[in-house]
Formats: C-alpha cells, structure tokens, sequence
C-alpha cells in the first residue's frame, strides 16, 4: 500500500484565504520531502521541498512543516490564489542503501473560489 | 532551462497493439524517471535510470513493459502488447542526482486503450 497518504482528499477556499494542506508520511526513515503542484494535462510541477534535518522551510507564499515526531508534514499557502487550484501532492524520499526512491501520496484537490 | 519534453502528449490504441514514449530530460540530469499515474491517483515509479544504467526496475511489468535509455540521454518507454488496465498518463521526470533533488516531470503522454 501507500506509505504517503493525505487527511483531507478536496479542499475549497477563498481567494485571498490561506490554505493548509496536510500529509502523513509512514516512513520514519524518510528523509527528503516535495510537494509537487499538478494541473489538469499537465506533470507535477515541483513547490517546495525540505530535508529530515529542518522543521520549516519558506519560499514564495508558500511554507512547509515536518513534524517528525507524528510523521506529519504540511503546505500552507498564504493569500491563496484561483491559480493556486490543482491537486497537491505530497511525495517522500527513502534513501535507505542504495536505492533513493520517492513515494507520492494520493493529492488534495485544492479549490480557490473567487 | 527548457523542461522535460515529452511525446506524444495523446495516444489511442487498441488492446494487444504495441506504444512506444519519447522522453528528452532536462540537460545535464544524469537520473530519469518513468512513471505511471491513474486518474486519481498520485504517480507511481515504473523505472530509474542513473545515465544509460537500471538503478531500479522493480515495479516494471516486465511482461510487456520495457524501457531504454541508450546514450544516457534520451529514453523510451515501450508497451507490448497493451492491456485496457494500461490506461493512464505516463510521465518522464530527471533529477540533477538521486539524492535528495527534486525531480521535474514532464506533462506526460495520456494513453487510452480501447
């Protein structure tokens, strides 16, 4: 099964909100996390990512938690925009031996309403 | 930097024909990445590439899945023969390293098996 899963499958928001989009990871050696954007027909498109070894981390309206005492890791994106709506994903990277492999969760379908 | 290119973007075909995907990386990325990604579902590793070398091939159905990356550039994806559970968007993605860099993807080819 998914090692990656996500509490919330659909979330829908105001523009102008700040959205908060959760993910639980089951890995406890996972140690490198993604976030990855994904529009209709079209890939992944990378946010943000952060190491096991930080606890936050900041980019452009957007900000990453990793909580690794629950395992939990999430996106908080301020000032939510229309183009902001797309499914989330949430991937982790185990880098255990020699293999380095990431897994992705299921997405949260975020929707901005105007 | 131009992305990960990726043809064709569409591709109808009966079941039991054979398909084939092109995928050129990001310049300069030494891994690419062969995924799989049903409707609703976040992508799953089909292959990984490290240059022209197999890193990890364990969730390829080898039956009638198979892959190249010749040169350690370029790669192909082949299905022979297709099978209606093939169905999905086959996306390309390359990393810079295998640790701990985030992959960027293609926007895929999406299949349909009739």
């Amino acid at each position: 099964g998914e090692s990656v899963g996500l509490h919330l499958p659909t979330l829908s928001v105001q523009e102008g909100d700040n959205s908060i989009i959760n993910c639980a990871y089951s890995n406890s050696a996972s140690d490198y996390f993604i976030w990855y954007k994904q529009e209709s027909g079209k890939g992944p498109q990378f946010i943000i990512d952060i190491r096991s070894n930080m606890d936050k981390r900041q980019g452009q309206r957007v900000t990453v938690l990793l909580n690794k005492t629950v395992k939990h890791l999430s996106l908080q994106i301020a000032a939510t925009q229309p183009g902001d709506s797309a499914v989330y994903f949430c991937a982790e990277n185990y880098s255990g031996g020699s293999n380095y492999k990431l897994t992705f969760g299921k997405g949260t379908l975020l929707t901005v309403n105007p | 930097e131009a992305g990960v290119a990726q043809s064709p973007r569409y591709k109808i075909i009966e079941k039991r024909q054979s398909v084939a995907f092109w995928c050129n990386p990001i310049s300069g990325h030494a891994t690419l990445y062969w995924y799989q990604q049903i409707l609703g579902q976040g992508p799953k590793l089909l292959i990984q590439f490290q240059n022209n070398g197999v890193v990890d091939d364990s969730q390829l159905p080898k039956d009638r899945f198979s892959a190249e990356r010749l040169k350690g550039v370029d790669s192909t994806l082949k299905i022979q023969p297709a099978k209606l559970e093939d169905s999905a968007v086959y996306l390309c993605a390359s990393s810079s390293s295998p640790i701990n860099q985030p992959q960027h993807f293609g926007d895929g080819t999406r299949l349909s098996i009739l």
